[in-house]
């Protein structure tokens, strides 16, 4: 079964990067149909999708960041990571790593489907 | 983006009874070549991260129990829970995953028992 753990400073200060880390057990980031993927969740966004890596390490993410996300893998430790750079008050939230299937039509990747399962997530507050 | 709206924001109902939560999307997540509509819901209770109840707009994910149900298509989609547990005090989330890259989900509903 697997499963997701989020790791990270708790605190940042505006205009530093945020960086976060997620540690998979039970199963390979490099392995199966599947991308591995970060989502955030505040009190005035609520859930909110963020970006994600696919076993191939190619990355996408939402258009909302513009270009201050990163997602990353390290495929030695079954890690993967990311970076938001230039947080304001705004990022601070309750951030997750989930995992969600690749959904094939035809045999080729069509879209990202649902996410589960999810880490704990960990809260990062953004304040100097 | 494709926004989603859910309905009420917050519902009681009683234990044993039906409770309905409704989902809107701004947009069609029917695919015409899958012929499947890519909604899912999720279920969150304190301290917890989401949990997955319901993919494809009504096949159950394993482990949920069938007093769960979800159906509708294209751009209307309903979350029934037939008969209120204490259990299933939480919010609960639509999302879709039609959209080419960014998924989206709903504001949350509030269950709670009356």
């Amino acid at each position: 079964q697997v499963q997701l753990q989020e790791s990270g400073p708790g605190l940042v200060k505006p205009s530093q990067t945020l960086s976060l880390t997620c540690t998979v057990s039970g199963g390979s980031i490099s392995g199966g149909s599947y991308y591995w993927t970060w989502i955030r969740q505040s009190a005035g966004k609520g859930l909110e999708y963020i970006g994600r890596i696919s076993t191939s390490g190619t990355t996408n993410y939402n258009p909302s960041f513009k270009s201050r996300v990163t997602i990353s893998k390290n495929t030695s430790k079954n890690q993967f990571s990311l970076n938001v750079n230039s947080v304001t008050a705004a990022d601070t939230a309750v951030y997750y790593c989930a995992r969600a299937p690749v959904i094939k039509i035809f045999g080729m990747a069509h879209r990202m489907g649902w996410f589960d399962p999810w880490g704990q997530g960990t809260l990062v507050t953004v304040s100097s | 983006d494709i926004v989603v709206t859910q309905s009420p924001d917050s519902l009681a109902v009683s234990l044993g009874e039906r409770a309905t939560i409704n989902c809107k999307s701004g947009q069609s997540v029917f695919s015409d070549s899958h012929k499947k509509d890519y909604l899912a819901w999720y279920q969150q209770k304190p301290g917890q991260p989401p949990k997955l109840l319901i993919y494809w707009a009504s096949t159950r994910e394993s482990g949920v129990p069938d007093r769960f149900s979800g159906s509708g298509s294209g751009t209307d989609f309903t979350l029934t829970i037939s008969s209120l547990q204490p259990e299933d005090v939480a919010i609960y989330y639509c999302q879709q995953y039609s959209a080419s890259a960014t998924p989206s989900f709903g504001q949350g509903t509030s269950l709670e028992i009356k």
